[in-house]
């Protein structure tokens, strides 16, 4: 049972190149979030998702978009990446909203240069 | 605005001493309070809080929360080397729709 998986576990890029950050969950969970981790600033929600084809902007959202085509299926885009986003980014996912607990990725570290 | 202020920021103990971790809140329609521990990569769950004065428990590990001051404390005795990470917090309000609020977490380092 792989739980939630996040690919790819480290990239580096260069101001302005995009990316796509992929997150796998095989839990049939509802819900989907994408958050960073600064250090010193706790985990952010960047965007989340209630359900396949729909998706929310949550505290941070600026400079990234997010699709969920597929139930199991979170994707996390930069389009154009900036210094300002290196980051930790964790992917989660939850049967419900308000009471439940949140099963995490083991995160993506991410440099732009 | 939702607020999870958790302290202190870091701590370093010696294994065999116990821990006390805080978590204050400011949240609209307060529903739950959840602890998480992180060690390298992803935060795993430790417990759920949602009523005042029940205190969790799980080995060395317990919780309680007091829903009138709007705190949470995570007690952790006979610390291990293994129980180096970082604990988070967060917290869940009705107006926040199904999205935790984290604070900035407690960085434990237990030295042998």
């Amino acid at each position: 049972n792989a739980g939630v998986t996040q690919t790819p576990k480290f990239r580096v890029l260069k101001t302005g190149q995009s990316m796509t950050l992929l997150c796998a969950q095989d839990m049939n969970h509802e819900y989907m979030y994408w958050y960073r981790q600064d250090p010193g600033m706790g985990l952010r929600l960047i965007h989340y998702s209630v359900g396949e084809g729909t998706t929310a902007k949550g505290e941070v959202p600026d400079g990234y978009n997010v699709s969920r085509l597929k139930k199991q299926n979170f994707l996390l885009g930069l389009e154009s990446a900036a210094p300002s986003q290196t980051s930790v980014y964790f992917c989660a996912s939850s049967r419900g909203r308000g009471m439940e607990k949140l099963f995490f990725g083991s995160g993506t570290q991410l440099s732009v240069l | 605005e939702d607020k999870v202020v958790q302290s202190p920021l870091s701590l370093v103990v010696h294994e065999g001493d116990t821990v006390t971790l805080n978590c204050s809140y400011e949240v609209t329609n307060f529903r739950s309070l959840l602890w998480y521990k992180q060690e390298k990569k992803a935060p795993t769950f430790l417990f759920m809080l949602t009523s005042s004065g029940i205190e969790k428990k799980s080995g060395r590990l317990s919780s309680i929360l007091d829903k009138k001051e709007l705190f949470s404390i995570l007690n952790i005795t006979a610390t291990q080397t293994g129980d180096s990470a970082i604990y988070l917090c967060a917290v869940y309000g009705t107006d926040s729709w199904g999205k935790l609020q984290f604070g900035a977490g407690t960085q434990v380092v237990v030295t042998p």
